[in-house]
């Protein structure tokens, strides 16, 4: 069975540094590539970035220069790292695989002091 | 970056009632749009892929057309676990999504 999820810290004190883990079951990071995407409360759904299958990685172009993904193969994981955080920054947080079905339950990031 | 105009942004409607939500991409999209249902607090749902591909386990009553710019999700006959927001989805290149359509049930 596909399973995806997401976990890490649900407050973040802003200016700090964000990391999330996205453990995948059921398939190999090898084979499918997984993307980071986004919810602000109330709000649509932004892509951030994706880890491909291969190795390399992309980012949205408005969060580019704050957002690093990596993965490790052996332990199915796949992470997102994202500094500088601002109180914009709140959302769930999902990962999702590459035929955009199978998505994580998300996990609920709070950037507050 | 491809924009994506969903509308309306909120729908009521009746349960038996034919529902059509639109998508308009900001430039040719290839036929690369999905619809998604999702509701309070739960991760987004595939319903339709590729413009008119009904995913396994979707009711036929969910069906989706268009092509070049132009998307539409229509729902033939509405039913009352059909509430949530609806949203489109290209991934013709970098992802975008439309900014959701709040479907309430009179």
């Amino acid at each position: 069975e596909v399973q995806l999820k997401e976990s890490g810290p649900g407050l973040v004190q802003p200016s700090q540094t964000l990391s999330l883990t996205c453990t995948v079951s059921g398939f190999s990071l090898t084979d499918y590539s997984v993307h980071w995407v986004r919810q602000p409360p109330g709000k649509g759904l932004e892509w951030m970035g994706v880890m491909w299958s291969g190795g390399s990685t992309a980012y949205n172009s408005a969060l580019k220069s704050r957002l690093s993904i990596s993965r490790d193969t052996s332990k199915s994981q796949v992470f997102l790292k994202m500094n500088s955080l601002q109180t914009e920054d709140t959302a769930i947080y999902y990962c999702t695989r590459d035929d955009w079905d199978y998505w994580g339950q998300g996990v609920m990031v709070t950037v507050s002091s | 970056d491809i924009q994506m105009t969903q509308s309306p942004s909120l729908l009521s409607a009746s349960v038996g009632d034919r529902v059509t939500i639109n998508c308009k991409a900001s430039q040719n999209i290839n036929k690369y749009l999905n619809w998604y249902q999702q509701k309070l607090g739960e991760a987004p749902k595939l319903l339709i892929y590729n413009t008119n591909n009904l995913q396994t386990g979707i009711p036929s009553r969910f069906s989706g057309s268009g092509s070049g710019t132009d998307y539409t999700l229509t729902i033939s006959s509405l039913q009352p676990e059909d509430f949530g927001t609806y949203f489109c989805f290209q991934h013709n290149s970098w992802p975008t999504f439309g900014s959701g359509t709040k479907l309430e049930i009179k």
